[in-house]
């Protein structure tokens, strides 16, 4: 059980392409999803949280126009990052919770490559 | 604000050894959970083990163990009979467990990149 599944686990585009993640709950209702971005040989960084039907909250230093979020629905939240450059490229991991004491479990991941 | 401290960037142990990864925290809460998380290079998160505070018994999942040492604020992860397979990064995270923070955000340590020698 509480599976999360991401897609696409690996997406190549062009500067300037705005490109979306889907994160999907597939066995339970994800009350909250949390977006992180990891860099090479480095911890997760959380990005932002979403819980379903409301807006989002990022944290410090992280641009809302740019990296847009939505939940809207119990077992769907997605990532698009807008007019991706370069600098955007990394690995991005999505999370799922279901219930507040319990763990959150994460999809496999998307590797961005922005060109 | 809460730390969570991974003191050892990298550790090797020898196949079918035991391996101990250490990791401290910083909190002023009394209730809060600890977590161990699994990063092999396919790089998925998996859920090793969790701890709640207020157990005393440490919590246990087959080959994995950990010493929860409240007072001092440590929370270690012991592997038995170590696997090729878990070769991984290890990391360390903590949850407080406040009724005001519904979000239940992570605070994750750095990580130990665990290898094992065959």
């Amino acid at each position: 059980g509480a599976v999360v599944s991401q897609h696409p686990s690996w997406v190549i585009c062009k500067s300037g392409t705005s490109v979306k993640i889907e994160c999907r709950s597939l066995d339970f209702q994800a009350t909250t999803m949390f977006w992180y971005r990891q860099f090479p040989k480095q911890s997760l960084m959380l990005m932002a949280t979403s819980n379903e039907g409301s807006k989002a909250t990022y944290e410090q230093g992280v641009e809302k126009d740019k990296f847009l979020i939505n939940h809207a629905s119990l077992t769907l939240s997605t990532l698009t990052v807008t007019s991706a450059h370069p600098e955007d490229s990394s690995f991005y991991i999505c999370s799922a919770r279901g219930q507040r004491y319990q763990p959150q479990h994460f999809g496999d991941g998307t590797r961005l490559s922005i060109l | 604000a809460q730390t969570v401290t991974q003191s050892q960037p990298e550790m090797s142990v020898q196949e079918a050894e035991t391996v101990t990864l250490s990791c401290t925290y910083d909190t002023s809460e009394s209730d809060y959970y600890l977590f161990w998380y699994k990063q092999p290079p396919s790089r998925q998160m998996i859920l090793v083990i969790r701890q709640e505070a207020y157990k005393q018994q440490n919590a246990t999942e087959n080959r994995f163990s950990v010493n929860f040492q409240k007072a001092a604020k440590s929370f270690s992860l012991k592997i038995s009979d170590s696997q090729l397979g878990d070769a991984a990064m290890y990391f360390c995270a903590y949850r407080r467990d406040h009724n005001m923070d519904s979000n239940y955000q992570l605070i994750w340590g750095a990580g130990t990149k665990l290898i094992i020698k065959p």
